[in-house]
């Protein structure tokens, strides 16, 4: 079974300070990784993708995720956040063995980003 | 060009009542999902269809049923609503380029109430 785990059910940090939101994760196989962001009564929006290669990882809004094999973990950050990237933003797994419900993406339970002005 | 589109917005049925939530894209992307998100659960996945006429169980598949009639359209139904079943629903595609790295894209959703 896969699994993703965001410790943090609320981040707060001030504007301009960089941001960490926390995810780890467990999958047979390698993974896929990805992070959305869900602004208040909108559906999900995709932000970026870890398939393989490169561990840092590019993605829209000038966030980066930086996958790490061996502690399982592949952290949101931004240098220097701002009061519009407050949301709720998710992770999610998939394994890259194709097989039964392991082909579905599994996500976290969310992390809830507050930027104070 | 809408993406996903989700309705009815908001909703309110009392126990035992039945509704179908409805789901179409104009992304011609050929697998559909529908999620449920509860607060503190994160998003779990109640059906899928990978392509038209075809659909599978997904995570918290009790309590609901689907229909793909074609590739446009994924609804959701209903058919005795239960308290456990308040939540958003999250309606969401796949690109079949994208078929092997699940990149998806999500409806805006519909909030349910069952009393």
């Amino acid at each position: 079974a896969q699994s993703v785990a965001q410790p943090e059910d609320q981040v707060n940090v001030a504007e301009g300070n960089p941001l960490t939101v926390k995810c780890t994760y467990s999958v047979s196989g390698n993974p896929y990784l990805f992070w959305y962001v869900q602004y208040p009564n909108r559906g999900l929006q995709f932000l970026l993708k870890y398939i393989t290669g490169d561990n840092l990882v590019k993605g829209s809004y000038g966030f980066e995720a930086e996958f790490n094999k061996s502690q399982t973990s592949f952290h949101l950050k931004k240098p220097s956040a701002l009061v519009s990237d407050s949301a709720l933003y998710f992770c999610a797994v998939r394994s890259t063995i194709s097989s039964g419900s392991a082909r579905q993406l599994t996500f976290g339970s969310g992390t809830q980003l507050t930027v104070l002005p | 060009n809408a993406g996903v589109t989700q309705t009815p917005k908001f909703q309110v049925l009392k126990t035992g009542q039945s509704m179908t939530l409805q789901c179409a894209q104009d992304m011609n992307h050929n697998s559909m999902y529908w999620y449920r998100q509860d607060p503190g659960m994160g998003l779990r996945l109640i059906y899928y269809s990978a392509s038209e006429g075809t659909t599978d169980k997904g995570e918290v598949p009790n309590g609901y049923n689907v229909s793909r009639l074609n590739k446009r359209e994924f609804s959701l139904r209903l058919e005795s609503a239960a308290p456990s079943q308040t939540s958003v629903y999250f309606c969401a595609n796949r690109p079949l380029s994208d078929a092997s790295t699940d990149t998806q894209y999500f409806g805006p959703g519909t909030r349910l109430t069952v009393l």
